[in-house]
């Protein structure tokens, strides 16, 4: 299985700043997946991350606030926008494994706004 | 619209005695169903993949079998250390790439 790392692994932030978070995979994968869990709840996906494309958002995501890049095949960064508290949640990376449809996921990063 | 139930929503169970979570599911052509272990403020950890009726995996006190509506995850005479949320996952024909989470089963154990 791939090792995920995320940076950072927490952070506070104040409301209408924006935070990015990154994402290292130690071998390349042609697809990222950005989720986020907010409290007491279950994963819901952000966005899929494509090298050499752009990102493909769901139904309730938007790029202006949720902005990622791809510029490799082993990292990706998600930005969070203008933050505000509702935006308190786990952020976690994922990829998939290249011979089956296994996802791996990231240790998360927990954010906090105020 | 894919869809995945999880009961109980949280399961408080004594050192040694087993028990079963479930997971239901409404999909539309299933690749897969997938059980995760999720502790505290980190991310989830694979368990299981399942992808037809009557297949059955195991690891250590856990088993998880699948049939075409529900699977369950077994946990068989377990420890403190199994103390979680486990998450049930699936992932359709018509959603490419877009894993289906519940909302996850928190299992505590007491010696």
């Amino acid at each position: 299985s791939a090792v995920i790392s995320q940076k950072p692994s927490r952070d506070i932030c104040q409301r209408g700043t924006s935070l990015t978070i990154q994402c290292q995979v130690d071998s390349q994968v042609t697809m990222m997946f950005w989720y986020r869990q907010q409290p007491g709840q279950s994963l819901t996906l952000i966005a899929t991350a494509n090298q050499g494309s752009e990102a493909t958002y769901e139904s309730g995501f938007v790029i202006d606030k949720f902005p990622i890049s791809r510029p490799n095949l082993t990292f990706s960064t998600l930005t969070v926008s203008n933050m505000s508290p509702e935006d308190s949640s786990i952020y976690l990376c994922s990829v998939p494994t290249e011979s089956t449809d296994t996802q791996y996921f990231g240790p998360g990063t927990r954010l906090t706004v105020l | 619209e894919d869809q995945v139930t999880q009961s109980p929503e949280a399961l408080r169970l004594q050192e040694g005695e087993s028990s079963s979570l479930n997971c239901s599911y409404t999909v539309s052509g299933l690749r897969g169903l997938f059980w995760y272990r999720q502790d505290p403020g980190k991310g989830p950890e694979f368990l299981f993949t399942l992808y037809s009726a009557g297949e059955e995996k195991e690891k250590e006190r856990l088993k998880a079998t699948l049939t075409k509506k529900e699977s369950f995850l077994h946990i068989t005479a377990p420890k403190p250390e199994d103390s979680a949320t486990y998450l049930c996952a699936v992932l359709g024909s018509y959603n490419t790439d877009k894993l289906i989470f519940g909302t996850g089963t928190r299992l505590q154990v007491f010696p």
